[in-house]
């Protein structure tokens, strides 16, 4: 079946415009993350969903970053007034009930903020 | 959650095993153990998880020792492609116990 599938897979916008990233996660998988990383670094994590609601949102890095999920599918991640050092690749991963820690990545979108 | 110390980087020659250390001191008693190898430009994919002993897959295999304060992922005859970035994490997500943060992992080249 299908991956985990990101939109786009790179979005170069311009200092203070705001920028929508798309997940699609595994049919059928309940749990869906969203993380961040920089070039040469190790993943930074945003926030979880489990079905449409986030009981973990400690890793956003500011009120300009916000995530929702809707029908317990889709995933977008909206960062508004983008800075500079928002640039990074946006990972998403999905895991369905009751496997544990067994994520499912997407390619990530690479976003570039000149 | 229990932090997880790997080595920064590892080199190693095709053909041979590599094993590859996590020390996780304070995992919890129903945390589970499980690893990531991450190629560039690409997510991370799951290779392994385990609890306690020893599991192995058609990838790698996965070395607990009782006191589950570490343990040691083993590719055996790596290959060129192996070159990555390998990644601990410990957690157990059914209690809430998430093991988010990935760290910086353990950058592995195998060399020809």
């Amino acid at each position: 079946g299908a991956g985990v599938s990101q939109s786009p897979s790179n979005k170069v916008t311009e200092k203070g415009k705001d920028v929508e990233l798309r997940c699609d996660p595994i049919s059928g998988h309940t749990a869906l993350y969203w993380y961040r990383q920089s070039l040469g670094q190790g993943l930074e994590f945003l926030i979880y969903f489990q079905g449409n609601s986030a009981p973990d949102k400690s890793g956003l890095p500011s009120d300009r970053f916000s995530a929702e999920r809707t029908g317990g599918s889709v995933s977008t991640l909206t960062i508004q007034r983008t800075q500079q050092e928002d640039s990074a690749v946006y990972l998403c991963a999905s895991s369905p009930l009751g496997e544990g820690e067994k994520l499912f990545f997407g390619s990530g979108t690479q976003l570039s903020v000149l | 959650l229990a932090k997880t110390t790997q080595p920064i980087s590892m080199d190693s020659y095709e053909g041979q095993e590599v094993n590859i250390t996590c020390s996780h001191n304070n995992i919890a008693t129903n945390d589970y153990i499980t690893w990531y190898q991450q190629f560039p430009s690409q997510g991370p994919r799951f290779i392994i998880q385990g609890y306690k002993t020893k599991v192995t897959n058609e990838v790698a295999s996965l070395f607990i020792p009782a006191d589950r304060k570490s343990s040691t992922l083993s590719l055996p005859r790596v290959s060129l492609s192996d070159t990555a970035v390998y990644y601990c994490l410990v957690g157990d997500p059914d209690t809430g116990r998430r093991a988010l943060t990935f760290g910086s992992g353990t950058r592995l080249q195998v060399q020809p």
